[in-house]
């Protein structure tokens, strides 16, 4: 089945730590995204990717880092530049428009997302 | 302008009611209207769309009504059950399946059985 995952589910971090968070998709979809949600905050766009080797900010960058060496793998790192991780990161793939037939049902597939611990 | 802003922030319905949550944009340049369904612990999932040339668009006991002047839309469910409890999110985007989707800050609908 096609979907997109994200791995780990749980991960914690301590103090000045990097850590990689995963996020693969099967879907064929060139554009590529990484939200962070906290309670009551909705969903933040973190950094985005449209196309391979191609990346831009979201809202709240400052102490994100991604790469986009494949078309299939977006991958999300959080630098110790980041001063409150803490949170759940959920990944999400889209369709370009000459991948998609009906626009009104066009939308993002998301990942079951990560959660992010400091320790 | 970028803004879309979502009410209520959370929602207590008997089942067999009816669910109604609000979102209000500013952009007059969005073309694209998604509602997504998050269950805890779990990522989004799209619920239902509409774009700005309907006034509403049904799927099941969900429905969306749009109204293009207003610059507002709402999700209705029908008939709510138990196993409708999660957070909604409405959506907007411009520029047809290019532009990024701007969020609500979300619902979280709780329906008693």
């Amino acid at each position: 089945d096609g979907g997109i995952t994200q791995s780990p589910k749980y991960l914690f971090r301590k103090e000045g730590q990097n850590v990689t968070l995963s996020c693969e998709q099967n879907l064929n979809h060139d554009a590529m995204y990484w939200y962070r949600q906290d309670p009551g905050q909705g969903l933040r766009l973190i950094y985005y990717s449209q196309i391979v080797n191609d990346f831009q900010k979201g809202d709240i960058a400052e102490g994100y880092s991604v790469s986009r060496e494949k078309k299939e793998s977006f991958p999300l790192t959080v630098t110790s530049a980041q001063k409150n991780p803490t949170a759940f990161y959920l990944c999400a793939s889209r369709a370009n428009i000459g991948q998609q037939v009906f626009a009104a049902n066009y939308g993002y597939t998301f990942g079951s997302g990560t959660r992010l611990t400091v320790v | 302008q970028q803004q879309v802003k979502q009410s209520p922030q959370s929602l207590i319905v008997q089942k067999g009611g009816i669910s109604i949550i609000n979102c209000a944009y500013e952009n007059t340049a969005f073309d694209y209207f998604p509602w997504y369904q998050q269950f805890p612990g779990k990522g989004p999932a799209l619920l239902i769309a509409i774009r700005p040339d309907v006034s509403e668009k049904k799927e099941g006991r969900f429905t969306i009504s749009f109204n293009k002047s207003a610059k507002q839309f709402s999700l209705h469910i029908m008939d709510s059950q138990p196993g409708d409890s999660a957070t909604y999110f409405c959506a907007a985007s411009h520029g047809g399946s290019q532009g990024n989707l701007i969020f609500g800050k979300g619902t979280k609908l709780s329906v008693k059985p």
